[in-house]
């Protein structure tokens, strides 16, 4: 059973617009939520996240939004740039130091 | 610092042999975390460390995994008797202390096993 999922396996998105990645839970116990991305050949580098007693966090060109009640939240990137082309994770954490992870995005952003 | 480091960054083995992967974590880390990586499961949590000590291993797939942190600085991950279905990229990451940032885990490289 995936406690936390990532829907759309891709986006493309045209430079200079926003991309909005999504992301959906189903365990309430998590409490702390991240944002990783990922380049071929590398591991995953945090990018942002939030605490579940916020419900918007921004860190210059990114923001992630967190709706508890529907257990969601979403990256937005605004402007996007060619370099943001990469795969997004999400991933949550409760009790304890484990992450879990969603499946990824690939996000394409296109000059 | 130099990140998380892993070796080899590529193996390929036959069915049946011992692989070993490698880990140094970040210095003054001290939660230490193994990740297998494949399309079919995507990222997943094998087993990690605090402080030496191994905390959870319930992701660990089968007795032929073995993971061991003998001193803070070196991690090993060990298949024995390999299979092909072990192919996949395995990532070591460490964390720190504090509220949020023993969340906030950083991954090494990764190394690509390839078992034929």
């Amino acid at each position: 059973d995936q406690q936390v999922k990532q829907n759309s396996p891709s986006l493309s998105v045209q430079e200079g617009r926003i991309s909005i990645l999504n992301c959906d839970y189903t365990n309430s116990m998590f409490d702390y939520f991240l944002w990783y991305k990922k380049y071929p050949a590398e591991g995953p580098t945090f990018l942002i996240s939030i605490s579940s007693i916020k419900d918007k966090n921004e860190d210059g060109r990114f923001t992630v939004f967190l709706n508890k009640s529907a257990k969601h939240l979403s990256l937005h990137i605004v402007p996007s740039q060619p370099g943001d082309s990469a795969v997004y994770f999400c991933a949550a954490s409760g009790a304890g130091n484990m992450l879990t992870f969603g499946g990824g995005t690939r996000l394409m952003v296109k000059p | 610092d130099a990140g998380v480091i892993q070796s080899p960054r590529h193996e390929v083995t036959e069915m049946g042999q011992e692989v070993t992967l490698r880990c140094k974590p970040i210095s003054g880390h001290d939660y230490l975390f193994w990740y297998r990586q494949t399309m079919m499961r995507g990222l997943e949590l094998l087993i990690y460390f605090n402080n030496n000590v191994p905390i959870d291993d319930s992701g660990m797939p089968e007795d032929r995994f073995s993971a061991k942190m003998p001193n803070a600085s070196f991690s090993t991950l060990k298949i024995q008797p390999s299979e092909p279905r072990d192919s996949a990229v395995y990532f070591c990451a460490s964390s720190g202390q504090g509220p949020h940032s023993s969340y906030e885990q950083y991954f090494g490289p990764g190394t690509r096993l390839t078992v034929t």
